[in-house]
């Protein structure tokens, strides 16, 4: 079955290191996006990339770096830089950005200690 | 960053019930809306995507309306069932990205 994997599930890091979260699709869409969740807030976008070897910022990319070298992939490097890095991260993958619907991976929720 | 608003944060109803929602956004530089349905422990999924100003969309016992020139959309639920329990996301795309909402919690009681 078509569909995007995120892993880990839960990831624990100390403070001052850097982490990077997986996020492999499987459904030949050419868009891939990483979106933040806080408590009380409407998921915010970290980076997207429309094609492969090119992304872009979205509202919240500092502190957050991405690659796309491949179109099933699009990993999502935590860095030290970001000051508030607990959070759960959910990518999610489209053939085209308005037209169609997102499909989501599961989530990884990163706690920072 | 765009400001998109879903009324009310949280719902509780009976089984059988009906209810709906409102997700507001400004109506300037509008492209579409999507609402998606996000059950716990796992990933949202798609219910419906809307362009067209009017636009109605139904999907089972749940349908959605969309009104872009006064910037709402609003989902219906006819006959809630304890699998409806949900939260229920809508996003609204300008032309370069999506912005949601963050979502009603909707809880049906058996």
């Amino acid at each position: 079955d078509g569909g995007i994997t995120q892993s880990p599930k839960y990831l624990f890091r100390k403070e001052g290191q850097n982490v990077t979260l997986s996020c492999e699709q499987n459904l030949n869409h050419d868009a891939m996006y990483w979106y933040r969740q806080d408590p009380g807030q409407g998921l915010r976008l970290i980076y997207y990339s429309q094609i492969v070897n090119d992304f872009q910022k979205g509202d919240i990319a500092e502190g957050y770096s991405v690659s796309r070298e491949k179109k099933e992939s699009f990993p999502l490097t935590v860095t030290s830089a970001q000051k508030n890095p607990t959070a759960f991260y959910l990518c999610a993958s489209s053939l085209r950005q308005a037209d169609y619907g997102y499909t989501f991976g599961s989530g990884t929720r990163l706690t920072v200690v | 960053i765009l400001n998109v608003e879903q009324s009310p944060q949280s719902l509780h109803v009976q089984e059988g019930d009906s209810t709906n929602f409102t997700c507001s956004f400004p109506s300037s530089n509008f492209y579409a809306l999507h609402w998606y349905r996000w059950e716990t422990a796992k990933s949202p999924e798609a219910l419906f995507v809307m362009t067209l100003n009017g636009d109605e969309k139904k999907k089972g016992r749940i349908s959605a309306t969309l009104n872009t020139k006064e910037g709402y959309s609003y989902l219906y639920i006819k006959g809630s069932q304890p699998e409806d329990s949900a939260t229920y996301l809508c996003a609204t795309f300008t032309g370069n990205q999506f912005y949601f909402g963050t979502g009603t919690s909707l809880t049906v009681i058996p």
